[in-house]
């Protein structure tokens, strides 16, 4: 079955470069949720994103910005990194999103130097 | 709001043992439950659910999970653990009383589960 696809998987970047991750979500999911896990922590919630329109937003720093596009693709934009941002990325999605289930992509690690 | 307890950082046991992994959670209306397995450098593999019905939920890979709501918790359970069963565990929590369009999920800080042959 088609899963999550997220790129790149590895991303080194050094401080004050952006960066910017891409997340294919299962077709038919119209729902993209990115989150936040930083070494040894929970994945924490940034922003969400339903029929190309933002649904909900979390924790995500000014810094950064996401869309999602006609193919309901997203992309999450980082600019000014801080060695901070270093972490796992993951993208999930949904048929709907009132849809029980969450299915995770494997996740771009992000490392800032 | 929304949160979930795992109140253990680790679990060890021998292979063939039971595994139980706590998780304890609060909201405001009901809880919609998860449990997600996470190898290492993977990513989050969806184990089971609760949304309502039976308080004994069965998922993938011979685990299981009840609900109990009158000590607000959600444990992860499997009858006889294999090696391969080593990973990193995470509870999840969705609030049914939220607003429109916030469906994000809450998790817990993680349980390493480590299945010793």
């Amino acid at each position: 079955a088609a899963g999550v696809i997220q790129s790149p998987r590895h991303l080194i970047k050094e401080k004050r470069e952006t960066a910017t991750l891409k997340c294919y979500p299962i077709p038919r999911h119209d729902t993209v949720y990115w989150y936040q896990q930083g070494p040894g922590q929970d994945p924490q919630f940034l922003i969400s994103f339903y029929e190309k329109m933002q649904s909900d937003k979390g924790s995500i720093p000014d810094r950064f910005s996401a869309q999602q596009f006609s193919d309901y693709h997203s992309e999450l934009n980082m600019s000014s990194l801080e060695l901070g941002d270093s972490a796992l990325y993951f993208c999930a999605s949904s048929v709907k999103p009132g849809s029980y289930e969450q299915y995770f992509g494997p996740g771009t690690r992000l490392t800032v130097t | 709001a929304q949160s979930v307890a795992q109140p253990e950082d680790q679990v060890n046991v021998a292979e063939g043992n039971p595994l139980t992994v706590k998780c304890t959670y609060s909201v405001s209306g009901n809880p919609y439950l998860f449990w997600y397995v996470q190898y290492p450098n993977r990513g989050l593999q969806f184990l089971l659910k609760y949304i309502t019905g039976d308080n004994l939920v069965k998922g993938s890979y011979g685990f299981e999970a009840e609900f109990n709501k009158s000590q607000t918790s959600f444990h992860l359970k499997k009858p006889s653990a294999l090696v391969s069963d080593s990973a990193l565990y995470f509870c999840a929590v969705r609030d049914s009383l939220v607003g429109t369009n916030d469906y994000k999920l809450s998790f817990g800080a993680g349980t390493t589960v480590t299945v010793r042959a």
